[in-house]
């Protein structure tokens, strides 16, 4: 799998929007791009994944860049909840291995 | 959809002791992972079934390391002799077979301390 670059920490006043990058610049064709956060002293969660377009669910949104050589995770409204290590990943189609996790992004909401 | 369980949540051993985790899956799901956390790091794959089937597996996995999963059910990770850079958090997740979309859900992990 192709390997994604985040920063190490961000910090968002709580009930504002988070916009969390990702640098995925080898992305091959067929990768999904997948995150996942993990809250302290639990397993990943799944967050939200996607291909080409833009993506929306309960939790969050995926937003793609045209040349998918990026894309950006955004919390629309933060809560202390969301306060987490979220990680951007990249899988590629008709594999069954691994994720590969990288270091992610460690989010700190500030009340 | 009870989620992945995974058994004991804690374990403390000895250098040089052996160790067996549990990982019960989603029920249907017919794919397994099993993954190692160190602190402050993201997972690291060590090896996974499709099925009964163990069909890859990570440098990481040493020989001391062995995972089953029989019936394609539940699944097992032993680590014999261990060593004190075995402690970390065993992670395991589960998922249905599909074309890179597919989701993985993961347990709570175990977390082992090697003294």
């Amino acid at each position: 799998d192709a390997k994604t670059t985040q920063p190490n920490s961000m910090e968002s006043n709580e009930e504002e929007p988070v916009h969390l990058p990702c640098n995925h610049s080898t992305i091959s064709g067929t990768d999904y791009i997948h995150w996942y956060r993990q809250l302290p002293s639990q397993g990943p969660e799944y967050v939200i994944h996607g291909l080409t377009s833009n993506v929306n669910n309960r939790m969050a949104s995926l937003a793609i860049a045209e040349d998918r050589k990026s894309s950006t995770l955004i919390l629309h409204r933060a809560t202390l909840r969301d306060a987490a290590v979220y990680y951007c990943i990249l899988r590629e189609a008709n594999t069954g291995n691994q994720f590969y996790f990288g270091t992610g992004t460690s989010l700190t909401v500030i009340p | 959809d009870t989620g992945v369980s995974q058994d004991p949540r804690h374990k403390i051993t000895k250098r040089g002791q052996n160790v067996t985790f549990r990982c019960d899956p989603i029920s249907e799901h017919n794919r397994l992972y099993w993954y190692r956390q160190t602190l402050g790091q993201g997972p690291e794959f060590l090896t996974y079934f499709q099925n009964e089937a163990q069909l890859e597996k990570s440098r990481l996995l040493s020989d001391r390391f062995s995972a089953e999963r029989p019936k394609g059910s539940f699944s097992t990770l032993e680590i014999q002799r261990t060593e004190q850079g075995d402690s970390a958090m065993y992670l395991c997740a589960s998922s249905r077979a599909g074309n890179g979309a597919e989701t993985q859900y993961f347990g709570p992990g175990t977390r082992l301390l090697v003294l």
